[in-house]
């Protein structure tokens, strides 16, 4: 298909784990978007990608989280030392970049559960 | 900071009734926003969104929403419920004038009742 696409769908993992989630974004997006959203909340923003670089990351929670876009499609959400509270559904999103109104396209979400 | 607040976290409907999901902002300036909707297991759809000009916004599925400045508010209203209209219902705001990243808020639930 022609969407975004998030693998795995489901992540179990135990505390103090590594984990790597990956989005592949449309086609010919330049921007890219990782939320989290925990039980019963709204996405709330993570990271933003316009290209290979990242415009904004001041929404990670601390220095365990990590993301990369090294060639300017896929991105890897990387996670160390996970903890209880790291379990959410992380979302991640993709746009054309060409603007503050660009619609931001969804994929369907991983989801992390930590042991 | 700017915020989104979604009135209600579940909103319960008879088939064929109005849906309101009612949504309200905190910005000094008005902010280009958003709804979502959120079906089981799958991303988040844009339904509609208000960025300037007219401000009673027509989407998908039936769905529109009006902005009102002197009310900070941006409510999404369809005049006849569908079983299929149930979901999870995003609403978002995202400041005017550069920045790239929504605010969402906590969302709501539509129930359709048969």
């Amino acid at each position: 298909g022609a969407g975004v696409s998030q693998t795995p769908s489901n992540k179990v993992t135990e505390k103090g784990k590594y984990v790597e989630l990956r989005c592949d974004p449309i086609s010919g997006h330049t921007a890219l978007y990782w939320y989290r959203q925990s039980l019963g909340q709204g996405p709330e923003f993570l990271i933003y990608f316009q290209g290979t670089g990242a415009a904004d990351d001041s929404g990670l929670p601390n220095d365990r989280f990590f993301a990369v876009r090294p060639e300017g499609s896929v991105s890897t959400l990387k996670i160390q030392r996970t903890e209880r509270g790291d379990s959410a559904v992380y979302l991640c999103a993709s746009s054309w970049g060409q603007g503050d109104t660009d619609t931001q396209y969804f994929g369907p979400g991983t989801r992390l559960t930590v042991l | 900071a700017q915020s989104v607040t979604q009135l209600g976290s579940h909103v319960s409907v008879s088939e064929g009734a109005l849906v309101l999901l009612r949504c309200n902002y905190s910005s000094s300036v008005p902010p280009y926003l958003f709804w979502y909707v959120q079906y089981p297991n799958q991303g988040l759809q844009l339904l509609l969104k208000y960025t300037t000009g007219a401000t009673l916004v027509k989407g998908i599925n039936g769905f529109e929403a009006e902005f009102k400045k002197s009310e900070t508010s941006f409510h999404l209203t369809k005049p006849s419920a569908h079983m299929s209209d149930a979901a999870e219902y995003f609403c978002a705001a995202k400041p005017s004038g550069g920045s790239y990243i929504p605010t969402f808020g906590r969302g709501t639930s539509l129930i359709v009742h048969p």
